[in-house]
């Protein structure tokens, strides 16, 4: 069955930077767009980025673009998103998804917390 | 960007009850809309997606209808499990990809 976990979430300060993985098993990785998308706290949600299964097309949220990117080895069934310049605002569990317009799958998340 | 209003925001209702909830796209958007179910703590689910296709492995319970810019989802019999809180989400042509607000269902 599709599984899909994050891992590198935690606290950072304004300014900080952080990067979190999902490893991917389940299904043929490589054939797949895969998904960042956030929920801050009490508020809805939010798609980030996604990356095609070859790295030729990516897609950023204005809220996000030039601070984060987003990258993705085929070979270790991984899905990165590397944020830096990292704002209050961008507190939020954040999820990686199966899928560029259609999230067929979703991780359970991770939380990322940017507070001084 | 195409603005996705949702309501209710939230409600309660009985086991066994009917329950609709809408989605208003700012402007057409065909068919290209998905629903999501989202508990804390669990990922978050796929229910519904081309407006009124159900994923595999959803009670046929769940159901969606609607095109152009005016979109229902219903369950047609409430149940314990069902309690979460559901988001529209749509993906006409260019991103970005736009949720609902969201609209959280309780147990009366």
């Amino acid at each position: 069955q599709v599984q899909l976990v994050e891992s590198g979430g935690g606290l950072v300060k304004p300014g900080g930077s952080l990067r979190l993985s999902c490893a991917a098993s389940g299904f043929t990785f490589s054939d797949y767009y895969m998904s960042w998308i956030r929920q801050a706290p009490g508020k809805g949600l939010e798609w980030v980025s996604y990356i095609s299964s070859s790295n030729t097309t990516i897609y950023y949220a204005d809220s996000v673009k030039g601070r984060f990117t987003i990258s993705r080895d085929n070979a270790k069934n991984s899905l990165y998103l590397q944020m830096n310049s990292l704002r209050v605002e961008d507190t939020a569990v954040y999820y990686c998804a199966k899928g560029n317009y259609l999230a067929d799958y979703w991780g359970q998340g991770t939380l990322v917390t940017v507070s001084s | 960007d195409i603005q996705m209003t949702q309501s209710p925001s939230s409600l309660s209702a009985s086991v066994g009850d009917r329950v609709t909830i809408t989605c208003q796209a700012s402007q057409d958007i065909n068919n290209y809309l998905n629903w999501y179910q989202l508990k804390p703590g669990k990922a978050p689910k796929l229910l519904i997606y081309d407006a009124s296709n159900l994923e595999t492995g959803v009670p046929s319970r769940f159901s969606g209808s609607g095109s152009g810019t005016d979109f229902t989802f219903t369950i047609s019999s409430l149940q314990p499990e069902d309690i979460a809180t559901y988001y529209c989400q749509q993906y006409d042509n260019l991103p970005p990809w736009t949720f609902g607000q969201g609209t959280k269902v309780e147990i009366k």
